[in-house]
């Protein structure tokens, strides 16, 4: 079975600092990995996904993430905070042949100017 | 390119009232998934569908129904509304193949029953 946890509920970081969302997975496969972002009322936009190519992954707007298997870790960085990063963030895994996603429980990103 | 269309936005319910969440995706996807997210809770899988004609539970499909008789389509219906339904409902798609299966979602229907 696979499962997510988000190691923070709520991250809170001044402008122009670095961001680290924190996630960790757990997968019986060898697992596929997304990150997605929900500004408020929308729905989930897909930031970038892990699917057993280069470990360090580069998706929009500045964001990365790096996957290390040997610490079942899938953290989400940015090195400089923008006002309009402030939104919610969720870590998704999905096994092998298992098309259905888990997602964590979130973590909310709030920015200050 | 419209991508994923729910309707309606917002619905308030009675206990016991049903209705339909509209679903429609014009990217030709043959995985459709509905989802409800509760605060600080994530995205819980209600119903999933591979293609037309197929169906199945998720992790909370009680109280709810799906159909799927077109690719584009993929309505979720609430027979007897109860205030454990309250929440925020996603419909999503996707064409499939694991790991580069990457989901769009629509922007969702908050429906709170009363």
């Amino acid at each position: 079975a696979q499962s997510v946890t988000q190691l923070d509920s709520h991250v809170s970081v001044s402008e122009g600092t670095p961001v680290l969302l924190r996630c960790n997975y757990s997968s019986s496969y060898s697992p596929s990995l997304f990150w997605y972002v929900q500004h408020p009322n929308k729905g989930l936009q897909l930031l970038l996904k892990y699917t057993s190519a280069a470990t360090l992954v580069k998706g929009i707007n500045g964001f990365e993430a790096e996957f290390k298997k040997s610490e079942t870790s899938f953290h989400l960085t940015k090195p400089s905070a923008h006002m309009s990063d402030a939104a919610e963030y969720f870590c998704v895994v999905s096994d092998g042949d298992d098309y259905k996603l888990s997602f964590g429980a979130g973590t909310t990103v709030t920015v200050r100017a | 390119n419209a991508g994923v269309t729910q309707t309606p936005k917002f619905r308030i319910l009675k206990i016991g009232q049903s209705m339909t969440l509209q679903c429609t995706q014009d990217m030709n996807h043959n995985y459709m998934y509905w989802y409800r997210q509760d605060p600080g809770m994530g995205l819980k899988l209600i119903y999933y569908s591979v293609g037309a004609g197929i169906t199945d539970k998720g992790e909370v499909p009680n109280g709810y129904n799906v159909s799927r008789s077109t690719t584009e389509d993929f309505p979720l219906r609430l027979e007897l509304a109860a205030p454990s339904q309250t929440s925020v409902y996603f419909c999503a798609s996707g064409p499939g193949s694991s790991g580069a299966n990457v989901l769009t979602f629509g922007a969702g229907s908050r429906l709170t029953v009363l």
